[in-house]
């Protein structure tokens, strides 16, 4: 079983529509958690960063940590064609200097 | 360029032949990571160097994989006697010591034939 747990997808939207991508994880010593969107042919970008649990907000986007439960999730408002990209659930277990831990990545699409 | 950088955006390579991937990170940054990504896959951990010194190598397959920071600033990650198994996206990213916030290149994408 893999550390990070996430759905692949494609998950095809409207535009406008919310948008909500999750990951579940094994690791109990997991403390800071990210999000990175991938566009084709493209390395991967930071949109979230979280430190433990709670919710934090940017823009349309939101992300959310639930360690209790060991689940994460980013909810996307008002979607845009322009959101189309694969989205990476990362996290890790020290401030500095150590390893991300990736989920598989969920590809979304945007329907204009 | 303010990000970071790797060369050969692309390489093609015939199994048995030793290939070297280049990484140039931000600048200033101390930390540096290799990844190797799958197609459909996120990123994993190879290795990775605070400064000169390399910290972690416990994401290396095998002893063909090798990677080195001499100056502290470029690195090169080294696949010896390369193996059909070994094609995939190469990736490196860099962070500051202030922030556990990698920024990562576009990648090498390693074809053996």
């Amino acid at each position: 079983q893999k550390e990070v747990e996430q759905d692949p997808g494609p998950l095809s939207v409207p535009e406008g529509a919310i948008v909500s991508l999750n990951c579940t994880y094994s690791n109990s010593a997991f403390q800071y958690f990210m999000w990175y969107r991938q566009y084709s042919r493209k390395g991967p970008e930071l949109l979230m960063y979280t430190y433990s649990s709670g919710n934090k907000e940017d823009g349309r986007f939101t992300a959310q940590v639930d360690k209790s439960s060991k689940y994460i999730s980013l909810f996307i408002r008002d979607s845009q064609p322009s959101d189309s990209a694969t989205y990476l659930c990362a996290m890790s277990d020290t401030v500095r200097g150590n390893k991300l831990v990736f989920g598989a990545g969920t590809i979304l699409r945007v329907k204009s | 360029g303010a990000g970071v950088s790797q060369s050969p955006r692309y390489k093609v390579t015939k199994r048995g032949q030793d290939v070297a991937l280049r990484c140039d990170p931000i600048s200033g940054h101390v930390s540096l990571y290799w990844y190797r990504q799958a197609l459909g896959q996120g990123p994993e951990f190879l290795t990775y160097f605070n400064y000169e010194a390399q910290q972690d190598k416990s994401g290396l397959p095998n002893d063909r994989f090798s990677a080195e920071r001499p100056e502290g600033s470029i690195s090169t990650l080294t696949i010896q006697r390369t193996e059909q198994r070994d094609s995939a996206m190469y990736r490196c990213a860099s962070s500051s010591l202030a922030e556990n916030i990698q920024y990562f290149g576009a990648g090498t994408r390693l074809s053996v034939l």
